[in-house]
C-alpha cells in the first residue's frame, strides 16, 4: 500500500535549535518527494521537492532533506530554528507518472520557543 | 506563477444544505484537478480526481453522491457537499494538475451547524 509515515506528532524546540523531522514511504515504483509547511490560518507553501539527481535538495527558509533511497527516507533538516518556523509540516510523495495524486503523511507540529 | 483560486474560503451552512466549492487555475489549463479533504489536527486526504470531460474518480469511503464533482472546462473545477452534516465539517482543498506541485487553493473551511 501507498503510504507516508512521519515520526514525530510534535516537537517542540527553542530557537537557535536544529531540526530535523523524519518521513518514511512506501510506494512501489520511482518517486517524487516534497516537503510541505503549514502557517497557523494559511494553505500549504511547497518547502521544497526531490526529483532525481542530488539526493540533497535545499528549499525555502533555510530547510533541506535528504533522500535515502535504501531507507525510503526524506528527512527534513534545519540547522537553526526561529520562532516564525512553528507551523505543521507535512511530507508528500507521488509517482512519475504524470497525473498522479500527491499522498501525504499525517504532519508533524513543530514549536518554537523564543 | 500558476495561480489557483478557490472559493469561498469559509462557509458556515445548516444540517442538509448544499454548498458548492469553486476551484479556479486562473493562468493555466488543467485538465486534472485533485480534491483534498483535512480535518483538524490530521493530514490531507485525497478524496477525487476530477479530469475536464469525464467523470471524476472518487478514493475508497468517499460517497460520490455526497461529494458531486464537475469539471467542465479547463480552468474551472466544483466539488459540492450535497445534504451536509456535521461530521462534513472540514476544510477542502484543491489541486489542479501542472508541472508543479507548488500550487493549492486556499482551501474551503466549512462549517455544517
Amino acid at each position: 500500500a501507498q503510504s507516508v509515515s512521519q515520526h514525530n506528532h510534535h516537537v517542540i524546540l527553542s530557537e537557535a535549535a536544529s531540526l530535523e523531522l523524519g518521513c518514511n514511504y512506501s510506494y512501489g515504483g520511482t518517486v517524487n518527494l516534497f516537503w510541505y509547511v503549514q502557517y497557523p490560518g494559511q494553505h500549504l507553501q511547497l518547502l521544497l521537492k526531490y526529483f532525481s539527481g542530488d539526493p540533497l535538495v535545499k528549499g525555502i527558509k533555510g530547510f533541506e532533506a535528504e533522500f535515502i533511497k535504501s531507507k525510503f527516507s526524506f528527512n527534513l533538516r534545519k540547522p537553526s530554528v526561529q520562532w516564525s518556523d512553528t507551523a505543521e509540516y507535512f511530507c508528500a510523495v507521488r509517482g512519475r507518472q504524470a497525473g498522479t495524486a500527491l499522498i501525504f503523511g499525517k504532519g508533524t507540529t513543530l514549536s518554537v520557543s523564543s | 506563477g500558476a495561480v489557483v483560486s478557490q472559493h469561498p474560503s469559509w462557509v458556515i451552512c445548516k444540517s442538509g444544505t448544499s454548498v458548492k466549492i469553486e476551484c479556479r487555475s486562473l493562468d493555466f489549463q488543467a485538465t486534472t484537478m485533485f480534491w483534498y479533504r483535512q480535518f483538524p489536527k490530521q493530514s490531507l486526504m485525497l478524496m477525487a480526481t476530477s479530469n475536464e470531460g469525464s467523470k471524476a474518480t472518487y478514493e475508497q469511503g468517499v460517497e460520490k453522491d455526497k461529494f458531486l464533482i464537475n469539471h467542465a472546462s479547463l480552468t474551472l473545477s466544483t466539488l459540492t457537499v450535497t445534504s451536509a452534516h456535521p461530521e462534513d465539517s472540514s476544510f477542502y482543498i484543491c489541486r489542479p494538475v501542472g508541472n508543479t506541485e507548488a500550487f493549492f487553493g486556499q482551501g474551503t473551511r466549512l462549517t455544517v451547524v
